[in-house]
């Protein structure tokens, strides 16, 4: 199994630019999860999502969007980035129920310009 | 509502010394707790995980930590400490439903564990 991977590991935006940070996982998990991690800040959730076809937004969601077309693929669309979205992004997935680890992906780095 | 305290946001000790990394939790309903670790430049991975079938829960790498319902707390420790244990640190906690913004699973803020030579 490839586990949770993320596209791409690093990028350079300018201000206004949109894009997708891709997520994929192979383990047939319900539940998937965005998060940013910044200094200081901990992690952060974005949006997550318990199933194809539903998301939800999480503590931090204004200026993302993401959608769950099936279960294998979270992806995050940035609509118009600024410098405030610059950060480490983590993807992560995990069985329904509480008492299952969250697996994350290695992280996207992002720099907005 | 649940919430993750972690005392301490870096944390330094001598390498062969006791690391403890503290982490008290707020939850309505029995929890899950879990204990990650983030090398740099890496996603977090799973330390261990207390799911109610013993108080002591021992991981990886030599870490363990202990429930206590008493005191609401979660901490983790490892007798000696080594230079690859330099890391930061997470605690969570987990309940059994979603919604209301979250996902049923709360981060503390992190531990930065520094390991002096």
């Amino acid at each position: 199994n490839a586990g949770v991977t993320q596209t791409p590991k690093f990028q350079v935006l300018k201000t206004g630019q949109s894009m997708t940070l891709q997520c994929a996982q192979d383990m047939n998990h319900e539940y998937m999860s965005w998060y940013r991690q910044d200094p200081g800040m901990g992690l952060r959730l974005i949006h997550y999502s318990v199933g194809a076809g539903i998301t939800d937004q999480g503590e931090v969601p204004n200026g993302y969007n993401v959608s769950r077309s099936t279960t294998e693929d979270f992806p995050l669309r940035l609509l118009s980035a600024a410098p405030s979205q610059t950060s480490v992004y983590f993807c992560a997935s995990r069985r329904q129920g509480p008492y299952n680890e969250q697996f994350f992906g290695p992280g996207t780095r992002l720099t907005v310009l | 509502a649940q919430s993750v305290t972690q005392l301490g946001s870096h944390v330094s000790v001598s390498e062969g010394a006791l690391v403890l990394l503290r982490c008290n939790y707020s939850s309505s309903v029995p929890p899950y707790l879990f204990w990650y670790v983030q090398y740099p430049n890496q996603g977090l991975q799973l330390l261990l995980k207390y799911t109610s079938a013993a108080t002591l829960v021992k991981g990886i790498n030599g870490f363990e930590a202990e429930f206590k319902k008493s005191e609401t707390s979660f901490h983790l420790t490892k007798p000696s400490a080594h230079m690859s244990d330099a890391a930061e640190y997470f605690c969570a906690v987990s309940l059994p439903y979603s919604g209301g913004g979250a996902d049923g699973l709360t981060f503390g803020k992190g531990t930065h564990l520094i390991i002096q030579p």
